[in-house]
């Protein structure tokens, strides 16, 4: 089975921390994705990756950066965390782009920030 | 905008009854279709997948059907369980979606009445 795995389950920061988030998968694939999960909202697309060392932005980046130094490991890197990006953070991963393969999901982070 | 949606966010049904989701799209190119199973407090579960040239693809208990005229993707569950319980998301993909053409839908809760 494929097993996507979040560090942490639950977060709490105050304004102004730097706040990372990780990420593992062991099915050695390509893409892995970071969204946020807010009410009412859906799942929105923050940051991905294709490769190592590789990151595109996705619809809403801005305070957010992300690593990828290895192929199994995506963290999501908060700046200067501020009370709005209170939210679930869930990471992803698939095989190649050219795949049909679906996203495979980790339980979630849910980041609260004081 | 939302090029996936849902007809419903809320959907109440007796256990033992079948439940029918329902999803529009609007992009006629979309090859691939998802649909995902979101518990409470836990990451999006793949639950099936059907593509472009198919009309219905079905699985234990699911099944999905595709009307490609109205661009309409539907996930029906027979013999509603307490465990069915959840968020439903639809997803498609479409050359030029979301980061590898996957874009998701903003889900339906499903409730099971006893």
């Amino acid at each position: 089975d494929v097993k996507v795995t979040q560090s942490s389950r639950y977060l709490v920061k105050r304004t102004g921390e730097k706040v990372f988030l990780e990420c593992v998968q062991d099915m050695d694939h390509e893409n892995m994705f970071w969204y946020r999960q807010d009410p009412g909202l859906g799942l929105r697309l923050i940051y991905f990756s294709y490769d190592v060392k590789m990151k595109e932005k996705g619809d809403i980046p801005e305070g957010y950066s992300v690593s990828r130094e290895k192929k199994e490991r995506f963290s999501l890197i908060l700046e200067s965390a501020s009370t709005n990006q209170t939210s679930m953070y869930l990471c992803a991963s698939s095989f190649m782009r050219t795949s049909y393969n679906e996203q495979f999901f980790g339980p979630g982070t849910r980041l609260t920030v004081l | 905008g939302e090029s996936v949606g849902l007809h419903l966010p809320t959907l109440s049904v007796q256990e033992g009854d079948n439940s029918i989701i329902n999803c529009a799209y609007s992009n006629s190119a979309s090859d691939y279709f998802i649909w995902y199973k979101q518990e409470s407090g836990k990451g999006p579960q793949f639950i099936i997948d059907i593509r472009s040239n198919m009309d219905k693809r079905q699985g234990q208990r699911v099944t999905v059907l595709l009307n490609k005229t109205v661009k309409h993707l539907s996930l029906q569950i027979a013999a509603t369980q307490p465990g069915d319980s959840a968020v439903y998301f639809c997803a498609e993909r479409y050359s030029g979606g979301g980061a590898d053409g996957l874009t998701f839908g903003k889900g339906t809760h499903l409730i099971i009445q006893p």
